[in-house]
């Protein structure tokens, strides 16, 4: 299996613009989470699915931001419109449910996108 | 709040030598702890994990040891070697929930 791919590595945009981030979690995992990290606040978990369906959006910082998850396959997070203190690198991060695992539903990491806005 | 964070924001080791990352965690109900592995452009990567049914496991090169009685969790890498330098982080969950927390972090320097 390739892991969790992650799209663009990298992306710089100016304030106000949307930002459009994307995900591919593991085959099979029913887990897929998004975090945030910054030097400031560390790894932050801004929302998860559990099958498709989120289930805990309480980290997401603002109206702006928004994720979905059309398919087992697929997620995106999008920020709009972006503002300077969205600059972090955002991770999304995939795992296998409980009833499979008995509880130690350790997370595997895609390698982030670094976003920077201007 | 709740919260897990770490002691040593920075450790300096020499090569060969043992390396001790320290934990500390806050949330009694958590009852799974999990090491990750963070190098330079890369996300965290799974080291080893432990239940709070267990004081230590062993995994290759790395201990982890669990102190419930002060919330107190710690990584022992045995030998290290320059390719562990990185940031570790301790991560903690509870049975029934899904979300891990992780830890402030601690950046592993390996002196050759």
């Amino acid at each position: 299996d390739a892991g969790v791919i992650q799209s663009p590595r990298h992306e710089v945009t100016e304030m106000g613009q949307e930002v459009t981030l994307r995900c591919k979690p593991i085959s099979g995992h029913d887990y897929l989470f998004w975090y945030r990290q910054t030097m400031m606040r560390g790894l932050e978990l801004l929302i998860y699915f559990n099958n498709n369906v989120p289930i805990d959006d309480s980290g997401m910082p603002e109206d702006r931001f928004s994720a979905k998850m059309p398919n087992a396959s697929f997620s995106t997070l999008k920020i709009q419109p972006s503002e300077p203190r969205d600059s972090a690198v955002y991770f999304c991060a995939s795992s296998l449910g409980v009833r499979r695992t008995g509880g130690n539903e350790k997370l595997f990491f895609g390698s982030g996108t670094q976003l920077s806005v201007l | 709040g709740e919260s897990v964070g770490l002691h040593l924001p920075t450790l300096s080791v020499q090569e060969g030598d043992n390396s001790i990352i320290n934990c500390a965690y806050s949330n009694s109900a958590s009852d799974y702890f999990i090491w990750y592995k963070q190098e330079s452009g890369k996300g965290p990567q799974f080291i080893i994990d432990i239940r709070s049914n267990m004081d230590k496991r062993q995994g290759q090169r790395v201990t982890v040891l669990l102190n419930k009685t002060v919330k107190h969790l710690s990584l022992q890498i045995a030998a290290t070697q320059p390719g562990d330098s990185a940031v570790y982080f301790c991560a903690e969950k509870s049975t029934g929930g899904f979300k891990t927390i992780f830890g402030a972090g601690t950046r592993l320097f390996v002196k050759a």
